[in-house]
């Protein structure tokens, strides 16, 4: 399927456990980038990347890691999971920093 | 700090037309963003101004002054399906983008 995915939807993890979020983008973009949102907040920033094997941390980076090997992956890791851990998480891509970012639909983790 | 300001929800009827306003204060500009994201779906997106002025597109525009750090939605003849939450971004020196935490609009027949 053309576009971009997230899996999986939806996410029910215990406290301490290691979880992966993909997420894969068809086009090509060179950007990509992990944001979490939770109520009351903006989309805040976790990480981001320029292209492939460039990573950078964004505005809350604690707890999690990225990788990106191949321009169309760019999973998020959470090392051990922790109950602020609980949120929304969003993909998304973008072919430059100032240009539209098109967003997957989402994963709902919560952390028990 | 950087910092985004908009509503934290307004209510307008069928019909009618309503404008969100978004302030920001950023290190640096290079734009400024408007999503639309309905309730458990992703943001999507409406419009990008990087200069001064409005931009139209169909029965929505935006409007961006960067003198005053400030930016408007304006949106017409509103339908049922724009009842959603208003996404306000902007783009600060690093090419980081800073949200707003987003109004949400109610539409009321």
């Amino acid at each position: 399927d053309a576009g971009i995915t997230q899996s999986p939807r939806y996410k029910i993890t215990e406290t301490g456990r290691q979880v992966t979020l993909m997420c894969h983008q068809t086009w090509s973009h060179s950007y990509m980038f992990w944001y979490r949102q939770d109520l009351g907040h903006g989309l805040r920033l976790i990480y981001y990347s320029a292209a492939a094997d460039i990573t950078d941390k964004g505005e809350v980076p604690d707890g999690y890691v990225v990788s990106r090997s191949k321009t169309e992956n760019f999973p998020l890791t959470l090392e051990s999971a922790t109950r602020s851990q609980t949120s929304v998480y969003f993909c998304a891509s973008s072919v430059a920093e100032n240009t539209e970012a098109f967003f997957g639909q989402g994963t709902r983790l919560t952390v028990v | 700090g950087q910092n985004i300001d908009q509503p934290t929800e307004m209510t307008a009827t069928e019909g009618a037309i309503v404008q969100i306003n978004c302030t920001y204060q950023t290190s640096g500009f290079n734009g400024l963003f408007w999503y639309q994201q309905h309730a458990g779906e992703a943001p999507t997106f409406l419009s990008y101004n990087v200069l001064d002025g409005l931009e139209e597109k169909g029965r929505f525009s935006s409007f961006l002054s960067r003198s005053k750090g400030y930016s408007y939605l304006l949106l017409k003849e509103l339908q049922m399906k724009d009842s959603a939450s208003y996404l306000c971004a902007a783009l600060d020196s690093n090419y980081q983008l800073i949200w707003g935490a987003g109004t949400k609009l109610i539409i009321k027949p």
